[in-house]
């Protein structure tokens, strides 16, 4: 069965910067994207990049723009999202999903959601 | 790019029908069929019920249907349970090649 396995929890100070995780199983990782999006406490979902698992193209919400940088390694069937000059305003569970057969389209398929809580 | 606009909270009771509406522009919404919606419950992942405009993934209920006109999408939930109550959220597909969620909608059964 398809599964998204992510890393755990993060404490980060401000200016600090976060590496997540996100390990597929189940299906021929190269033949999907990964989608990241976030969740801060109490708010709704907010979409960040994707990146094609196959030619590792990558594309990045505006807002996070210079900021995130989303990466894959085939041989480990795993993704990675890294965010750097934390702030409070980042505190938030981040997700990977896995796309349907259309790449931009996000699927059924998420990830258990890494905490990721900023603080001094 | 905007969130697109969702009503804060929609209610309806046990029976009855809901629409959910998704209004975003013509470089989201009105751009492309790859509008999506998710339903979320409180400290969990959300779970996709509506992908590509109006199809259902397996053994999602037969309740929940979308639509699109122009730049607005719809979810409506026909024969309003319990069990749906819930946050739903919208997504779509853009012309920057990035996507974009909905502010989200919080469904209460009366």
């Amino acid at each position: 069965q398809v599964q998204l396995v992510q890393s755990g929890a993060e404490v980060k100070k401000p200016g600090a910067s976060v590496k997540v995780s996100c390990k597929a199983s189940g299906y021929p990782f190269i033949t999907y994207a990964i989608h990241w999006v976030r969740q801060a406490p109490g708010q709704g979902l907010e979409w960040m990049a994707w990146i094609n698992a196959d030619n590792g193209d990558t594309n990045y919400s505006e807002k996070f723009q210079g900021r995130v940088t989303i990466t894959r390694d085939t041989s480990a069937s795993t993704a990675y999202m890294e965010l750097t000059s934390l702030t409070s305003e980042d505190t938030a569970i981040y997700y990977c999903a896995r796309s349907r057969i259309t790449m931009v389209v996000v699927g059924q398929h998420w990830g258990q959601g890494t905490l990721v809580t900023v603080s001094s | 790019q905007s969130a697109l606009t969702q009503p804060a909270s929609v209610s309806g009771s046990p029976g009855q029908p809901i629409t959910i509406s998704c209004t975003g522009t013509s470089s989201d919404i009105g751009a492309y069929d790859y509008v999506s919606w998710y339903q979320q419950d409180p400290g969990k992942a959300p779970k996709l019920i509506i992908h590509d405009v109006n199809f259902r993934p397996s053994g999602v209920s037969s309740r929940f249907s979308g639509s699109k006109s122009g730049n607005t999408a719809s979810l409506t939930i026909s024969g309003l349970q319990a069990e749906d109550e819930s946050d739903y959220y919208c997504i779509s597909y853009t012309t920057t090649n990035t996507l974009v969620f909905g502010t989200g909608t919080k469904v209460t059964v009366l």
